[in-house]
C-alpha cells in the first residue's frame, strides 16, 4: 500500500528553527509537496520539490532524498502565525496525489 | 488572476437530509477539480475529480456524487446524508496534467455537521 508518515504533533519556540520530517511509501515518484493548513482554514501550498536537494524560499526550505523516500520541512525564525498543520503529499506514477496527516506545529513564546 | 469560492462554509443537515456544496473557479480554463474531505487526524481523501464538463471519476465508493454541468463549477451533491458525512469538504483546482507541480489551489472548505 501506499504510505506517507509525518509527526502528528511538534512544538518549538518563537525565534528557533524547526525541521518536521515526512517519509513515503508509494507507487512512483512525481514530486512531493508541503502546504500548510491554519485550523478550520483551507490548506496553501508553500514548496515543490521533484530532484534530489534542498530548496529555499524565505524562511522555509524543503529537502528531498527520493532513494531513502524522505523529505523534510525547515522553518526558521520561527513566529507565532507559523503555528498551523503541515501536510506532505505525493504524486505518484498515476499522478494522484498521497497525503500525509498532518504535523500540527505549536509555537511557544 | 485565478480565485476559487466554494459555498456554504459551514451547514448542519440532519441526517437523511440533501447535500449540495459548490465550487466555482474564476481566471482560467478547462482546470482540473477536484473534491476532498478532511477528517481530523487523517490526511485529505480524495473523492472526485474532474478533467472537463460532465467527466467525473469517483475514488471512494459511498452516497456522494459530484456534477461539472459548466467549466469552471463543481458541485458534490447526496441525496441522504448519513452521520459518517460529517467533516471538513475542499474543493481545489489545478491546470491540467503537464510537466511542473500542477499545485493544487483550495477554496475555503465547507465544514458540515450531520445530526
Amino acid at each position: 500500500g501506499q504510505n506517507i508518515d509525518q509527526p502528528t504533533e511538534m512544538t518549538a519556540t518563537e525565534g528557533a528553527i524547526v525541521q518536521i520530517n515526512c517519509t513515503y511509501q508509494t507507487s512512483g515518484f512525481n514530486g512531493l509537496f508541503w502546504y500548510q493548513q491554519h485550523a478550520g482554514e483551507a490548506p496553501t501550498f508553500l514548496s515543490y520539490n521533484v530532484l534530489d536537494g534542498l530548496e529555499e524560499k524565505g524562511r522555509f526550505s524543503s529537502f528531498l532524498s527520493r532513494s531513502k523516500g524522505y523529505s523534510y520541512l525547515l522553518l526558521k525564525e520561527l513566529q507565532m502565525k507559523d503555528s498551523a498543520s503541515y501536510l506532505c503529499a505525493v504524486r505518484d506514477s498515476n499522478y494522484q496525489l498521497i497525503w500525509g496527516a498532518g504535523t500540527k506545529l505549536i509555537i511557544k513564546p | 488572476s485565478q480565485t476559487i469560492h466554494q459555498w456554504p462554509a459551514t451547514l448542519v443537515q440532519p441526517v437523511g437530509s440533501p447535500l449540495s456544496l459548490e465550487c466555482t473557479v474564476e481566471g482560467t480554463s478547462n482546470p482540473n477539480l477536484y473534491w476532498y474531505r478532511q477528517a481530523a487526524g487523517r490526511g485529505l481523501q480524495l473523492l472526485f475529480y474532474s478533467v472537463g464538463i460532465g467527466q467525473i471519476s469517483s475514488e471512494v465508493p459511498q452516497n456522494l456524487s459530484a456534477s461539472r454541468p459548466q467549466d469552471r463549477q463543481f458541485i458534490l451533491s447526496s441525496k441522504k446524508l448519513l452521520l459518517s458525512d460529517s467533516g471538513f469538504y475542499l474543493c481545489a483546482w489545478s491546470t491540467q496534467q503537464g510537466s511542473g507541480a500542477n499545485v493544487l489551489t483550495f477554496g475555503a472548505g465547507s465544514r458540515l455537521t450531520v445530526l
